[in-house]
C-alpha cells in the first residue's frame, strides 16, 4: 500500500514563527504536492515538485516555500507564519497518469 | 484554477437510497478521478476513468464519463451512513498535476 505521511496532525504556532511541514512518500513517485484546504474554497495548490530539487508554483504560493532534496520527501515552509495561514495542509504524491495519494493532513493554527 | 465543477454542492439522502453526483469540466482530459474525504482527513482515491472509457464499476460505485459533454457522474448504490463524506472529482489533462473541484457534501441519514 502506498503511504504518504505528514509530520504532524495538529500544529499550533505563533505569528512570525518559521514553520516546517514535512511529507514523506514510500512509492518512488516523481510528483509531490502541497495543498491547503479551507471551508468553501476547496483544495488549493500551493507548490508541487516533479523531481528532486525541481519545484513549480501552484495557485497560491505567496508566503510559502518548498524543499525537495530527496525523492521521497517534500517539505513546505512558512517563512513567517501569519494568522491567515491557519488551515488544513494536505500533502500528496502521484505517478503521472495515475491516481494521487494523500497524507492524513496537518491542521495548522497560527495565533 | 478549478476545472472540475461538481453538482450538487450538497446532497442528503436516506440510507439505502442511491446517490448521484455530477462533475463537469472544460478542457480535454486524459482521465478523470473521484475522491472521498471524511471529515478532517486526507482524500482517498475511489476510481479513475480514462478518456477512452465510458463506464467503470468498483463495488457499489459506478462512474460514467461523457467526453462529448465534458461531464462525469458518480453513482453510489445502496448508500450507507458510512458513505457520509465529501466527494471530489479531479481531472488529469496530461501534465503533472490534477485539477480538483470544490467537492460535494453527501449526508446519508440512518
Amino acid at each position: 500500500d502506498v503511504k504518504v505521511t505528514q509530520s504532524s496532525r495538529y500544529l499550533v504556532k505563533r505569528t512570525g514563527e518559521k514553520v516546517f511541514l514535512e511529507c514523506v512518500q514510500d512509492m518512488d513517485h516523481e510528483n509531490m504536492f502541497w495543498y491547503r484546504q479551507d471551508p468553501g474554497l476547496g483544495l488549493r495548490l500551493i507548490y508541487f515538485s516533479y523531481d528532486v530539487k525541481m519545484k513549480e508554483k501552484g495557485d497560491i504560493p505567496e508566503g510559502y516555500s518548498v524543499s525537495r532534496e530527496k525523492k521521497e520527501r517534500f517539505s513546505l515552509i512558512l517563512e513567517s507564519a501569519s494568522t491567515n495561514q491557519t488551515s488544513m495542509y494536505l500533502c500528496a504524491s502521484r505517478q503521472q497518469g495515475y491516481e494521487q495519494y494523500f497524507g492524513p493532513g496537518t491542521r495548522l493554527t497560527v495565533t | 484554477s478549478q476545472q472540475g465543477e461538481e453538482d450538487p454542492q450538497a446532497l442528503s439522502i436516506q440510507e439505502g437510497e442511491n446517490a448521484t453526483m455530477n462533475c463537469s469540466y472544460k478542457t480535454s482530459i486524459n482521465n478523470l478521478q473521484w475522491y472521498r474525504q471524511n471529515s478532517g482527513r486526507g482524500l482517498v482515491h475511489l476510481i479513475l476513468i480514462r478518456s477512452n472509457e465510458r463506464e467503470k464499476h468498483s463495488g457499489r460505485l459506478r462512474v460514467t464519463l461523457d467526453t462529448s459533454k465534458k461531464s462525469s457522474s458518480l453513482l453510489i448504490t445502496a448508500s450507507r451512513a458510512a458513505d457520509t463524506a465529501s466527494y471530489f472529482c479531479a481531472t488529469d489533462a496530461g501534465n503533472s498535476k490534477l485539477t480538483f473541484g470544490k467537492g460535494i457534501t453527501l449526508s446519508v441519514r440512518p
